[in-house]
This record gives C-alpha cells, sequence and structure tokens, in this order.
C-alpha cells in the first residue's frame, strides 16, 4: 500500500491567517491527489481532486499544489468556519489510503 | 442534485451479521464507483474498498479484505456493505462516497453509525 503522511499533525491559526498543509506520498502518486474537511460530528467534504482542482461549489480561498510525492493544500484569509481536520488521500493505487489528518484549530 | 443516502443507525451483538445500504439519485448509478470508509471514534478515516456498479469488480483495502462484503442492486441504484460475523472492533462510523477514476472523490453519504456490543 501507498502510506500518506500528513504534516504537522495539528496547526494553531488565526481568522485572517493564510495557511499551509503537506501531504507526502510513500511513492510517487502523479497528481492522484485528493483533499478533505471534516467537521466534529459531520461527514467529510471534497475539496480539491487531482492536486490542484477545486470541487464543484468550494470557494477559491483552498487551493492544492504538488505532484509525485509531495502535496500541499493552502487555505488563504482564514474564517471560523475553516477550523477543521483536513485529510489528504491517493487514488493512484488501490487501495485508496488517507493520510491521517491535519487538525486546524484557532489560536 | 446528487444524493448518497445511506440507512440508519444499527445496534448489534457480537456474531450477528448485518447489512447496510447507501442508496445512489441524482446521476447514472453506473457511471461512478462507490466507495466505503470507516471512522472508528475520534480517530482518521480508513480506506476500506471500491465497488463498481457496472460490471461488480470489487477492491478491498488489505485491511478489510474478508471481513467485509461490498455489492450492489443497480436495479435500485443501492450500494452495500455487509458483514457476516460483527466484531466489537467493527464498531465506527461508515461512509459511502461517489467517485470517479479521474476526479477521485466527489460526494460522501451521513454515514451510518454501527454499534457492536454484547
Amino acid at each position: 500500500d501507498i502510506q500518506m503522511t500528513q504534516s504537522p499533525s495539528s496547526l494553531s491559526a488565526s481568522v485572517g491567517d493564510r495557511v499551509t498543509l503537506t501531504c507526502r506520498a510513500s511513492q510517487g502518486i502523479t497528481n492522484y491527489l485528493a483533499w478533505f474537511q471534516q467537521k466534529p460530528g459531520k461527514a467529510p467534504k471534497s475539496l480539491i481532486y487531482a492536486a490542484s482542482s477545486l470541487q464543484s461549489g468550494v470557494p477559491s480561498k483552498f487551493s492544492g499544489s504538488g505532484s509525485g510525492t509531495d502535496f500541499t493544500l493552502t487555505i488563504s484569509s482564514l474564517q471560523p468556519e475553516d477550523f477543521a481536520t483536513y485529510y489528504c488521500q491517493q487514488y493512484y493505487s488501490h487501495s485508496y489510503t488517507f493520510g491521517q489528518g491535519t487538525k486546524l484549530e484557532l489560536k | 442534485e446528487v444524493q448518497l443516502v445511506q440507512s440508519g443507525a444499527e445496534v448489534k451483538k457480537p456474531g450477528e451479521s448485518l447489512k447496510i445500504s447507501c442508496k445512489g439519485s441524482g446521476y447514472t448509478f453506473t457511471y461512478y464507483w462507490i466507495g466505503w470508509v470507516r471512522q472508528m471514534p475520534g480517530k482518521g478515516l480508513e480506506w476500506m474498498g471500491i465497488f463498481y456498479p457496472g460490471d461488480s469488480d470489487t477492491r478491498y483495502s488489505p485491511s478489510f479484505q474478508g471481513r467485509v462484503t461490498m455489492s450492489a442492486d443497480k436495479s435500485i441504484s443501492t450500494a452495500y456493505l455487509q458483514w457476516s460475523s460483527l466484531k466489537a472492533s467493527d464498531s465506527g462510523m461508515y461512509y459511502c462516497v461517489r467517485g470517479h477514476r479521474e476526479l477521485g472523490v466527489d460526494y460522501w453519504g451521513r454515514g451510518t453509525l454501527v454499534t457492536v456490543s454484547s
């Protein structure tokens, strides 16, 4: 299986900040990388596919980049509703493994 | 509007069988795969496997191979996840998701909470 490692595990930030989350694959996955947001008690929401493309309805404050093994999710101008846990997932090779998540907390 | 509507919460005893469902609507059911994701209390997301309604091809994650069975009834656009003999460690929230080879997972169901306790 391809292992996905996210860093940091948790991050404290303030409203208005710009943050960057990182996801690394244990082997190359070209751009078959997705990002998801999950708030407590809710189902995850799809944000980004193909490393950098926004899912329908996702605001442009979210952006993704990367290819191969290293990927980032950047959230600009944090708002209270953005504080959540973020997961990356590779869908290059079965099984489609998730990272362990990054919890974005309000400072 | 695309929707994945999952069946309700279940409380079962160890050793019992269970089948939970996920009904897709608002799209052509056979054009997308259905995946299943487990989330144990307070933990992260675990990929269980993928089912292709078009040809019934199934790919299980090694951690779940032999423990669960994925299936679907195309005539009613419904996917299923079943266990033949539940364990306490199967307790958790189970999400179905819709996906596509190039687009990845785009829609999530709201989840089915499974509790296995004696």
